[in-house]
């Protein structure tokens, strides 16, 4: 078990530039989530899939975020035309259906900087 | 709408000092809570996890505790060491009936230990 693992770790790019981040929950977690960590709060919630479904999208996907998770394994978060705002940590987190507490587990984030 | 807070937002102590971290929420409609650690441009590290029917939950020097009445947690760290500085979060997982979705956050204690 290696954990959730996220790529990439860091992301500079400039305004306007689309950029795409992979998420890889642990093996047989069948639910994973993507939050976005600005500096000095805590992590908001944006969506979550169950296998390949994506069951809830927060207010805060503005139509520029789109996340996938196609073979209910992996998952990509895209962002369009990036603006100065989307800075942030970017973490995934996965849980198992199986447990009965649904606990996540995190990735390490990947860190976005948008100039 | 679920609201979670922490205080306080920062908080020094000399090494070896028992301590305590406070969470509220503003709806007591929740299917449990977590404790998290997170280290300076880290991902989220679960440390307890507290289901709605429980009072509380203990690991090795942590302590948490649960009153859904009132809408509060805390987690109790004894005999403190440099190494628990770091900054805690509290997630609450709202709805009775919320069976694996969004955490909400709370901003977060930062934790500075002092040798």
């Amino acid at each position: 078990d290696t954990g959730v693992s996220q790529d990439p770790r860091h992301k500079i790019t400039k305004r306007g530039q689309n950029v795409t981040f992979r998420c890889d929950p642990i093996s047989e977690h069948n639910r994973l989530y993507w939050y976005r960590q600005t500096l000095g709060q805590g992590p908001e919630f944006l969506t979550y899939f169950q296998n390949e479904a994506q069951l809830e999208k927060s207010r805060l996907l503005s139509d520029r975020f789109s996340a996938e998770r196609p073979k209910g394994s992996f998952s990509t978060l895209e962002i369009q035309r990036t603006e100065q705002g989307d800075s942030a940590m970017y973490l995934c987190a996965s849980s198992p259906w199986t447990s009965g507490t649904y606990e996540q587990y995190f990735g390490p984030g990947t860190r976005l900087t948008v100039t | 709408k679920q609201e979670v807070t922490q205080i306080p937002a920062a908080l020094s102590v000399p090494e070896g000092e028992n301590l305590v971290l406070n969470c509220s929420f503003t709806d007591s409609a929740i299917y449990n809570l977590q404790w998290f650690r997170q280290d300076p441009g880290k991902g989220l590290t679960s440390l307890l996890l507290i289901q709605s029917s429980q009072r509380e939950q203990t690991s090795g020097r942590l302590n948490a505790s649960l009153d859904k009445s009132s809408g509060r947690s805390t987690l109790y760290i004894a005999a403190s060491q440099p190494g628990d500085s770091a900054t805690y979060l509290c997630a609450v997982r709202p709805g009775i009936y919320n069976q694996g979705g969004k955490l909400i956050f709370g901003q977060g204690t930062e934790l500075s230990v002092k040798p």
